[in-house]
């Protein structure tokens, strides 16, 4: 069953503006972590948030995580042609060992 | 190494064929998964090895018959699957936490499989 549930479906914004996106979960969870998959290829990791962690940054990915409202967001700065494609959260629910769930994503389009 | 490698990229096969799908990870993972994507659709979890143990199956059709020889190779063996299993198979590796909580997912590129 699918645990997190991104938010908007798709987005289309203008190559150097930033981009935002949402992600709604049901249940506790372990870890929360970002991916990015490119149209038909594998999914690559982006960044993976602990459950006591508020805030992590890396290079211009922004993840913040609020545990109480059961969500996170990942924004993208300064946007480039090359960050199109779809992202998904996956939470680490710990419900089992290595059990991770995605959410349904958002596909995002940088236009040059 | 950081790579997972997934063959054959692409797969027709009819629904009375059987057929493997192989990957393969050089990074000393002990869990390895197997992900099903139909298009436009999030991965969805299928089956979960560590250390070689099969320790998660998400009530997958047996027509579907995962493999892990060893530590580096995990098949996915499809036998008189159905047009509907068409979709695009994901294989990823990933360290052992001993606190069972999952990190960071290696994935391939994916198998993509086409049933007539």
């Amino acid at each position: 069953s699918q645990q997190g549930e991104e938010d908007p479906q798709a987005l289309s914004i203008q190559e150097g503006e930033n981009a935002t996106m949402n992600c709604s979960y049901k249940t506790s969870i372990n870890n929360l972590q970002w991916y990015r998959q490119n149209s038909g290829r594998g999914l690559v990791h982006l960044i993976l948030i602990r459950s006591n962690e508020r805030e992590k940054h890396s290079g211009r990915l922004r993840v913040t995580l609020d545990t109480s409202k059961k969500s996170s967001s990942l924004l993208i700065t300064a946007s480039r042609a090359a960050d199109t494609a779809s992202y998904f959260c996956a939470t680490d629910s710990g419900a089992g060992s290595y059990q991770l769930t995605f959410g349904k994503g958002t596909k995002l389009s940088v236009i040059p | 190494d950081t790579e997972v490698t997934q063959t054959p990229k692409h797969l027709v096969m009819g629904m009375t064929n059987k057929k493997s799908l192989k990957c393969e990870q050089h990074m000393g993972h002990r869990a390895m998964y197997w992900y099903k994507q139909k298009a436009k659709k999030p991965p969805e979890l299928m089956f979960v090895y560590s250390y070689e143990k099969l320790s998660i199956n998400e009530s997958v059709p047996s027509r579907f018959s995962p493999e892990c020889p060893n530590s580096s190779l995990l098949n996915l063996h499809l036998h008189a699957l159905q047009p509907e299993d068409s979709a695009l198979y994901l294989c990823a590796s990933s360290r052992v936490d001993m606190g069972f909580r999952t990190g960071e997912l290696f994935f391939g590129e994916g198998s993509r499989l086409t049933v007539l």
